[in-house]
């Protein structure tokens, strides 16, 4: 079956740095994407991820590798506007869907 | 400015009604999208479109209904079959020529039938 797995929430500190991970299982792969969302507002695209390897955007990063099914996203100088949910979806292979997974709520604090 | 809005913010219904969620785009995307997203879940597909008078169900369409008339409309309408219609629906748009492109989203619609 198609699975993407998440923590449900973090907690961490202004300032610090936080890694969120992802991991999937799913009938084919066709790359990786990672959203911000505010809760009650649209996600915002963050990042995209098809061959293994780390993209750096800024203070976020984020990490592939396809053997492993997994990813990570990277924040770096934490901001109190970074409180969110981080959402982590797969495309599936020959089609233009994405799987989600249900989110990791980062709480940031002073 | 180029970008996805859907209307209105906040809607609420009796029970047994049909209501239509609107989402409009002039980002001259060819696919859309409408997502129904619950606490604790992921988003998941109600239904797509890649093109004008073409759509597709995704994982939950019982009890909803779309059209795709114009490029830039894609309308939603939650029917009364719908058992559990109380959510936050998001419709979002993308190119339709590359996997690469990510899906932009409207602000969404916070449905409550009671």
């Amino acid at each position: 079956g198609q699975n993407i797995d998440q923590p449900t929430e973090m907690t961490a500190t202004e300032g610090a740095i936080v890694q969120i991970n992802c991991t999937y299982q799913t009938s084919g792969f066709n790359g990786l994407f990672w959203y911000q969302q505010h809760a009650g507002e649209a996600p915002t695209f963050l990042s995209y991820n098809v061959l293994d390897g780390l993209e750096e955007k800024g203070r976020f990063s984020s990490f592939l590798s396809r053997s492993k099914g997994y990813s990570y996203l990277l924040l770096k100088e934490l901001q109190m506007k970074d409180s969110a949910s981080y959402l982590c979806a797969v495309r599936d292979q020959g089609n233009y869907q994405l799987i989600w997974g249900a989110g990791t709520k980062l709480i940031i604090k002073p | 400015d180029g970008g996805i809005t859907q209307s209105p913010k906040y809607l609420f219904r009796k029970e047994g009604q049909n209501v239509t969620l609107s989402c409009e785009q002039n980002l001259n995307h060819d696919a859309m999208y409408w997502y129904r997203q619950d606490p604790g879940q992921g988003l998941r597909l109600i239904y797509y479109s890649q093109i004008v008078n073409d759509f597709q169900k995704g994982d939950i369409a019982e009890g909803y209904s779309v059209s795709r008339e114009k490029k830039e409309s894609f309308p939603l309408t939650v029917t009364s079959a719908q058992k559990n219609p109380t959510a936050f629906y998001l419709c979002a748009s993308s190119r339709r020529d590359s996997s690469s492109y990510e899906q932009y989203f409207g602000p969404g619609t916070r449905l409550t039938v009671t």
